[in-house]
């Protein structure tokens, strides 16, 4: 089993709908988890961070992490055409060694 | 300013050739990375370096060399290259303390023929 699982997609929904991305994960020493966001030909770029279990919210963007279920989502609200790009979640135990999970890519339909 | 910055941004070279990806970061990170994106997306950490010291070395063949002449920069070598080495490869940065607050560059895309 692959240490972080996340499905490739494509994933394409309407404009407006809400978004959910999901990663699942088999090391239960994981605490920091984050969704990065890719654009075509550019760099993964900081989108979400939490440490241990529960969630967080930045505007239409909400982080959940449930660690009894080692299962992280990303939602997204009032989904926009600009939020077209591939998402990667990241995990961490703490020290400088993040995995990636393989990205989840997201077309937004106008 | 871009914060981190590699070079160069497209490479095309012949199999059994040697090439060079520069990397530098102007945030005052003490860590920095090489990861490597295949065509499929999956990014796949290489090397980790903090402070000019070598942290993490992912079985990563020898070929590969990462040299870094200050903590501001992390330079990466790759000899007799080969088809399986085309790829884009990343360099990013970390404030210590943060695990996982990366900043990535905007990739180098080498294309191995």
């Amino acid at each position: 089993q692959k240490e972080v699982e996340q499905d490739p997609g494509p994933l394409s929904v309407p404009e407006g709908a809400i978004v959910s991305l999901n990663c699942t994960y088999s090391n239960s020493a994981f605490q920091y988890f984050m969704w990065y966001r890719q654009y075509s030909r550019k760099g993964p770029e900081l989108l979400m961070y939490t440490y241990s279990s529960g969630n967080k919210e930045d505007g239409r963007f909400t982080a959940q992490v449930d660690k009894s279920s080692k299962y992280i989502s990303l939602f997204i609200r009032d989904s926009q055409p600009s939020d077209s790009a591939t998402y990667l979640c990241a995990m961490s135990e703490g020290d400088d060694k993040i995995i990636f999970g393989k990205g989840t890519r997201l077309h937004i339909l106008p | 300013d871009t914060a981190v910055s590699q070079t160069p941004k497209y490479l095309v070279t012949q199999m059994g050739n040697d090439k060079s990806i520069k990397c530098e970061q102007n945030l005052g990170h003490d860590t920095m990375y090489w990861y490597k994106q295949d065509s499929k997306k999956f990014l796949k950490i290489m090397f980790s370096y903090n402070n000019k010291e070598l942290i993490i070395n992912e079985t990563v063949p020898n070929r590969f060399s990462p040299k870094s002449p200050d903590k501001a920069h992390l330079n990466l070598h790759i000899n007799s290259l080969e088809l399986g080495d085309s790829a884009v490869y990343f360099c990013a940065s970390s404030p210590t303390g943060v695990a996982g607050e990366l900043f990535f560059g905007e990739g180098s895309r080498l294309t191995v023929l």
